[in-house]
């Protein structure tokens, strides 16, 4: 059974920094991306970012692009997102997803078909 | 602002149907499949439907998706009391940076 399983969020303050982690089973680690979506309190759900199967091709989202970054560990089968300089308007829970299609070097984006079940992340002072 | 348009609220009964419509341009619905995803409350976003009109293995047949142009359309037949939540669109935008487009979100009342 594919399972992704968030953790690693928390209560911060603005400026701060948070790393949430992603941890996945069930499917071949390798072969897929893997996104970040978040959804703001009373917000609609809003994509963040996606690193490539070979980690070696990132998008972001222009709200976060220079202060988040995205990682994964083929020893743990693990996706990471390392968020620097956070705001307010971050808050949100955070949840990680696989994306559809096997990876062969075109673009992610087709489905994000197994979600975990999110991460929640309160940044106040 | 989502670059997708969905309407915000849409209601219908019990056992009646309700369509769901979602509106893009050029380098995003136009170039590329669309995704619809139910987000129902206190759960994880679920999948529906892929590659326009595709369903997910264990999603029943009165969720049925469709695409012409620029817009998609989800449409939902025999609502349910557990229908009730909200529903997204989703897809890549081919634009310069790229990355994935979400559509702002439709919340379903069934009445």
């Amino acid at each position: 059974q594919v399972r992704l399983l968030e953790s690693g969020g928390g209560l911060v303050r603005p400026g701060g920094s948070l790393r949430l982690s992603c941890a996945t089973s069930g499917f071949i680690f390798t072969d897929y991306y893997i996104g970040w979506i978040r959804q703001a309190p009373g917000r609609g759900l809003e994509w963040i970012s996606y690193i490539s199967s070979g980690g070696g091709t990132i998008y972001f989202a222009d709200s976060v692009k220079g202060r988040f970054t995205i990682s994964r560990d083929y020893a743990t089968n693990s996706v990471f997102l390392q968020m620097n300089d956070l705001r307010v308007d971050d808050t949100a829970v955070y949840y990680c997803a696989k994306d559809f299609s096997l990876d062969r070097g075109g673009y992610p984006g087709r489905a994000l078909d197994i979600w975990g079940q999110g991460a929640k992340v309160i940044v106040s002072a | 602002q989502s670059v997708l348009t969905q309407p915000p609220s849409v209601s219908a009964a019990p056992g009646q149907k309700v369509t769901i419509s979602c509106s893009g341009g050029n380098s995003d619905i136009g170039n590329n499949y669309v995704s619809w995803y139910q987000h129902l409350p206190g759960a994880a976003p679920k999948l529906l439907i892929y590659d326009d009109y595709k369903r997910p293995s264990g999603i029943p047949d009165r969720f049925s998706g469709s695409k012409s142009g620029t817009s998609a359309t989800l449409d939902i037949t025999g609502l349910l009391i557990g229908d009730e939540g909200d529903y997204y669109c989703g897809t890549w935008d081919s634009s310069l940076s790229g990355g994935f487009l979400f559509g702002g979100g439709t919340k379903l009342t069934v009445l």
